[in-house]
């Protein structure tokens, strides 16, 4: 059982430039979520999908931010027009469907904007 | 008043002892409940979830849960310096059916030999 897996673990971008990020689940988890953490603080919510139906997004998720699931298996998050705040660690997580099913994370995307 | 609350810490403890770490929550609808350790630079790692009012264990760790009070705790018995870490406490938001887990700041734990 190979856990959720995140590409690339690290990404070093100007401020501007596009960003897509990739995240594979765990294979039997059909619900997938994303989560953007910045020092000192707890994950944040950004959205999350069941199958390839987005069920919820954050008000985080300005209109720069977009995330799909295309085929109901590996995710993307795309950022665009990158700005300062967007630096952080943008975690991604899998878990069976149903309300309160354990989340399981990756190791993360950490985002450095120059 | 934050969603979920925990105290930043650090919170030190000495080798064998028993650790203890709080939090809060103020969604009274709140069903689920899960305890997230986390090293510094690494993702967060699942330890134990609760669902029901009282105890659960799972080796040297047990999770506690009180609805009326909307407080769930975590106590690592035989803290080991390994267990240094900081250590989030997540509430599943709203229906019982949403996916959204709201962290708090997390406690940090320092286990000394």
């Amino acid at each position: 059982d190979t856990g959720v897996s995140q590409d690339p673990r690290h990404k070093i971008t100007k401020r501007g430039q596009n960003v897509t990020f990739r995240c594979d689940p765990i294979s039997e988890h059909n619900r997938l979520y994303w989560y953007r953490q910045t020092l000192g603080q707890g994950p944040e919510f950004l959205t999350y999908f069941q199958n390839e139906a987005q069920l919820e997004k954050s008000r985080l998720l300005s209109d720069r931010f977009s995330a799909e699931r295309p085929k109901g298996s590996f995710s993307t998050l795309e950022i665009q027009r990158t700005e300062q705040g967007d630096s952080a660690m943008y975690l991604c997580a899998s878990s069976h469907p149903g309300g309160g099913q354990p989340q399981h994370f990756g190791d993360g995307t950490r985002l450095s904007i120059l | 008043q934050k969603e979920v609350e925990q105290n930043s810490g650090p919170l030190s403890v000495p080798e064998g002892a028993i650790a203890s770490l709080n939090c809060t929550y103020s969604d009274r609808g709140s069903q689920s409940f899960f305890w997230y350790r986390q090293y510094s630079g690494k993702s967060p790692e699942l330890i134990m979830f609760i669902y029901s009012n009282g105890d659960k264990e799972d080796g040297r760790f047990t999770a506690q849960l009180n609805k009326a009070s909307q407080y769930v705790s975590l106590l690592i018995r035989d803290s080991q310096p390994s267990d240094s870490a900081t250590y989030l406490c997540a509430v599943l938001h709203g229906s019982s059916n949403t996916g959204k887990l709201i962290f708090g700041q997390g406690t940090t734990l320092q286990v000394k030999p």
